[in-house]
């Protein structure tokens, strides 16, 4: 059963617009959020990451947002530009706080 | 300031062979996780592991998987016998030490892509 689900498998954006893309998770226990981006024949690179003390964090042009009651967290991307283009996963802390628990990734693709 | 290390980059492998996948963490990081991509999913942990230590073996299949991280040199994933459902991206990933803190950014490797024929 998944623990952390990506329900958007892709996401469209004209360059300069707003990339919003959503996960949701099960366990109300989980208190450690990240969010990291993928290029094809790459490992994944950390973006930004939140934790459950607070609702927001931002980091220059990406925002993460945490809404605990709703188990729902965003990732905004403001402006989007076409290098943003790839697979971003949402991932969340174990409770023992050692193994990342991924989504299945929203591949991103920014036209200019 | 190299970033984490694997290899090789891609490995081709028969039925019933071994596999030995490789990963230098960054420099300063003794934490080392090991997680694995089948094609269209997310990546799911293996091991957590600490020089000459396995933590957390949790995501680990019980048979042909091991892994160690010995005091000198890269931590190993060891795939005895492989058989196709082997096929994958295997990623290393590492973190700073840690205090009481558990919420260190994990960094990952390239990868290892896997194919088994």
């Amino acid at each position: 059963d998944q623990q952390v689900k990506q329900n958007s498998p892709s996401l469209s954006v004209q360059e300069g617009r707003i990339s919003i893309l959503n996960c949701d998770y099960t366990n109300s226990m989980f208190d450690y959020f990240l969010w990291y981006k993928k290029y094809p024949a790459e490992g994944p690179t950390f973006l930004i990451s939140i934790s459950s003390i607070k609702d927001k964090n931002e980091d220059g042009r990406f925002t993460v947002f945490l809404n605990k009651s709703a188990k729902h967290l965003s990732l905004h991307i403001v402006p989007s530009q076409p290098g943003d283009s790839a697979v971003y996963f949402c991932a969340a802390l174990d409770q023992a706080g050692t193994a990342l628990i991924f989504g299945k990734g929203t591949t991103l693709s920014v036209s200019s | 300031n190299a970033g984490v290390m694997q290899n090789p980059r891609h490995l081709v492998r028969r039925r019933g062979q071994e596999a030995r996948l490789r990963c230098s963490p960054m420099k300063g990081h003794s934490h080392v996780y090991w997680y694995r991509q089948l094609p269209e999913e997310g990546l799911k942990f293996m091991v957590y592991l600490q020089k000459e230590n396995i933590i957390d073996e949790s995501g680990m299949p019980k048979e042909r998987f091991s892994a160690e991280f010995p005091k000198e040199g890269p931590s190993i994933l060891r795939i005895q016998q492989v058989v196709r459902g082997d096929s994958a991206a295997y990623f290393c990933a590492s973190s700073p030490d840690r205090g009481t803190f558990h919420t260190d950014t994990q960094y990952f490797g390239p990868g290892t892509r896997l194919t088994v024929l």
